[in-house]
C-alpha cells in the first residue's frame, strides 16, 4: 500500500544535540511538507519542497534544516538552535491534483530531556 | 483576523447525536475545502473534500460549503464513540499542478460519550 512512513515514532533529544526525523513516501508525489503541531496552536509549516533538490522555508523554519536529494525522502533536522523543539512533527506529501489534499505520515513525537 | 477560524472546543456529545463542526475564512480565493480527522498521537487523515458551494455526503458525514458567507461545516450523523478525534478544516486557493499550500484551522476536539 502507498503511504508515508515517519520514523522514529518517539525521539528524545538532549540539550545541544541535533536530531534527524525521517520521512519516506512511495506515493510518487512531487511535493512534501513538514509541520509542527503543538497543543492549541494547530499545524505550523516548517519547510516544504516542490521537487527534488528544491525546498522553501515555511512560517517557522528557524532552527530546522531539510534536504531533498530523492523524490521519496524529505528528512528534517532539528538543530540545537531550535530552542523549544518538544512537539509532534508531521510530514505530508501531495500529488498533482489539488482536490486530493495532503497525505500525512503518522508523526514523530520529539521530546527534549 | 486569522485566515481560517475554527472553534477549538472541546465538544462533548452523547452517542447518536448530530455533530456540527464549523470553520470560517477570510480569503475569498479559497476554492478547495477539506476536512481531516486526527486521532490522538496519529497523523491527520483526509475525511472529505469539496470544491463547490453546497453539500457533499459520504455515509454519516456531510460537508457543506457556503462561499458567499465564507463558512464551511462538517455534520456527523448518529455519532459514535469511534468518532472521538480532533477535526481540522483545511482550504486551498491553488488549482494547478505542483505544490500548493493548505491553510488549516486549529482543529476542534470532539468526544462522543457512550
Amino acid at each position: 500500500d502507498g503511504g508515508i512512513t515517519q520514523s522514529p515514532k518517539y525521539l528524545f533529544r538532549k540539550e545541544g544535540q541535533n536530531v534527524t526525523l525521517s520521512c519516506e513516501q512511495n506515493l510518487n508525489h512531487d511535493a512534501m511538507y513538514w509541520y509542527r503541531q503543538d497543543p492549541g496552536q494547530g499545524l505550523r509549516l516548517i519547510y516544504y519542497s516542490q521537487i527534488v533538490n528544491d525546498f522553501q522555508k515555511g512560517d517557522i523554519a528557524e532552527g530546522y534544516s531539510v534536504s531533498r536529494e530523492k523524490k521519496e525522502s524529505f528528512p528534517l533536522t532539528v538543530t540545537s538552535a531550535q530552542k523549544n523543539p518538544t512537539a509532534f512533527y508531521l510530514c505530508a506529501s501531495s500529488g498533482d491534483r489539488s482536490v486530493q489534499g495532503y497525505t500525512f505520515g503518522s508523526g514523530t513525537r520529539l521530546t527534549v530531556v | 483576523q486569522k485566515e481560517v477560524e475554527q472553534d477549538p472546543g472541546p465538544l462533548s456529545v452523547p452517542e447518536g447525536a448530530i455533530v456540527s463542526l464549523n470553520c470560517t475564512y477570510s480569503n475569498s480565493a479559497f476554492q478547495y475545502f477539506m476536512w481531516y480527522r486526527q486521532y490522538s498521537r496519529k497523523g491527520p487523515e483526509l475525511l472529505m473534500y469539496t470544491y463547490s458551494s453546497g453539500n457533499k455526503e459520504d455515509g454519516r458525514f456531510t460537508a457543506q460549503v457556503d462561499k458567499s458567507s465564507k463558512y464551511i461545516s462538517l455534520f456527523i450523523r448518529d455519532s459514535q464513540p469511534s468518532d472521538s478525534a480532533t477535526y481540522l478544516c483545511a482550504m486551498s486557493a491553488h488549482s494547478g499542478a505542483g505544490s500548493y499550500q493548505l491553510t488549516f484551522g486549529k482543529g476542534t476536539k470532539l468526544s462522543v460519550i457512550p
